[in-house]
């Protein structure tokens, strides 16, 4: 098993692009999430599902969409990007509830200038 | 807004020395994990503690929840470098979302 996979791990944006975090998981989780880090501040939930089909927003989620088709895929989607949204992406998926462990992909570092 | 405060946020020790790191909250969590994250990875779960006054050990490393579950700690005995990493507490708010500390950025020098 892979366990969970993003992509790009590094992307360098101009104020105003877009462009979609791809995240995947193998390991038939219901529950997906995307956070972000920013150093010093810790991890903040931007969005997070509960089966395909389902979708909420966590604690920071101005500036970004996701979908969630199929129970494998969650994508990210940024939209105007903006030099806030500089970060480190996490997306995370766990079986049952956030009382379960909670497995993270290796993260994707964006900087928008 | 819940919160988590992890203390300290930084600590850079020698190798065989002692160390606790804590995590409090003035909410009551029903379950705390504690996670491990490495330089350009992810985090890893260490531990998760459910009861309040509960204590974990794994090798070297003790968790213990408070009696209130409004708080937690990790002490690290006879600390080794590869311990090194940012330790992170995270508190269970509702079933979809973890309330997160900023963490603490640990150094084990040899």
């Amino acid at each position: 098993n892979a366990g969970v996979t993003q992509t790009p791990k590094f992307r360098i944006l101009k104020i105003g692009q877009s462009m979609t975090l791809q995240c995947a998981q193998d390991m038939n989780h219901n529950y997906m999430y995307w956070y972000r880090q920013d150093p010093g501040m810790g991890l903040k939930l931007i969005y997070y599902s509960v089966g395909a089909g389902i979708t909420d927003k966590g604690e920071v989620p101005n500036g970004y969409n996701v979908s969630r088709s199929t129970t494998e895929d969650f994508p990210l989607r940024l939209e105007l990007a903006a030099p806030s949204q500089t970060s480190v992406y996490f997306c995370a998926s766990s079986y049952k509830t956030s009382t379960d462990t909670q497995y993270f992909g290796p993260g994707t570092r964006l900087t928008v200038l | 807004t819940q919160l988590l405060e992890q203390s300290p946020q930084f600590l850079s020790i020698q190798e065989g020395e002692n160390l606790t790191v804590y995590c409090n909250s003035s909410s009551v969590f029903s379950s705390l994990q504690w996670y491990r994250q490495e330089p350009g990875e992810g985090p890893v779960l260490l531990v998760t503690v459910v009861t309040g006054g509960e204590v974990k050990k794994l090798k070297r490393l003790t968790f213990q929840f408070g009696d209130a579950r409004k708080d937690s700690s990790l002490h690290i005995t006879a600390a080794q470098p590869g311990d090194t990493g940012l330790y992170l507490c995270a508190g269970a708010h509702s079933n979809y979302q973890l309330i997160w500390g900023a963490g603490t950025k640990l150094i084990i020098k040899p």
